[in-house]
């Protein structure tokens, strides 16, 4: 049974850098069978997938938060890791991590439950 | 960037009437549309993909229909558990894939 869990600093302030875990049970993150993805929801908005890792260390980020993110792993943990710098209110956002199947045309199979974030001084 | 609009944004359903829910894309997605279910303070759950796939372990209450831009989740017989929030996405082709706001099913 594959399972994803998120923590990380449930508040952070503004300029600083939100850095986030994934924990992945149940699956291997450095197989080639799938992407490993972070998606956010700030309050009362959708949901923004803000990018993925792959296997070989391929990244992919969304357009709008390329110049501040990061995704990594560490295989020894069977962990993802996300980092955004800068931050600002407007990233205040339940942040979850993912499995996707497809680095082009993907929906997202598993989730974590989510961790919230608020950026405030 | 597809813009996903779902309506309604609120739902109300007796248990054991059934749903529908739409999801409406600004351009042609083909089939790349997905639906999942969401409780507060859970993991998403995914419902649908490729539109009317139901994922492993989905019950057979729960189907999928459309295509291009025009797609509707039905949920027949609500059951108590199926109170929730559902939200559509799109995977048509590279990132950014793009989310609905979401329909929140509540009892009436």
């Amino acid at each position: 049974q594959v399972q994803l869990q998120e923590s990380g600093p449930g508040l952070v302030k503004p300029s600083q850098t939100l850095s986030l875990t994934c924990n992945v049970s149940g699956n291997s993150i450095t197989t080639d069978d799938y992407y490993w993805s972070w998606l956010r929801q700030p309050p009362g908005k959708g949901l923004e997938w803000i990018g993925y890792i792959y296997y070989t260390g391929t990244t992919y980020y969304a357009p709008s938060l390329k110049s501040r993110v990061s995704i990594s792993f560490d295989a020894s943990k069977n962990q993802v890791s996300l980092r955004l710098t800068f931050v600002t209110a407007a990233d205040t956002a339940v942040y979850f991590c993912a499995r996707n199947t497809d680095g082009y045309s993907s929906y997202f199979d598993h989730w974590g439950q989510g961790t919230l974030v608020t950026v405030s001084s | 960037e597809i813009v996903m609009t779902q309506s309604p944004a609120t739902l109300s359903v007796s248990p054991g009437e059934g749903a529908t829910l739409s999801c409406r894309a600004s351009e042609s997605v083909g089939s790349k549309l997905a639906w999942y279910q969401h409780k507060p303070g859970q993991a998403p759950r995914l419902l649908i993909y490729g539109a009317s796939t139901r994922a492993t372990g989905i019950p057979a209450r729960f189907s999928g229909s459309g295509s291009g831009t025009e797609f509707t989740l039905t949920i027949n017989s609500l059951q108590s558990e199926d109170f929730a929030v559902y939200f559509c996405q799109e995977y048509k082709n590279w990132p950014p894939w793009t989310f609905g706001q979401g329909t929140k099913v509540e009892i009436k």
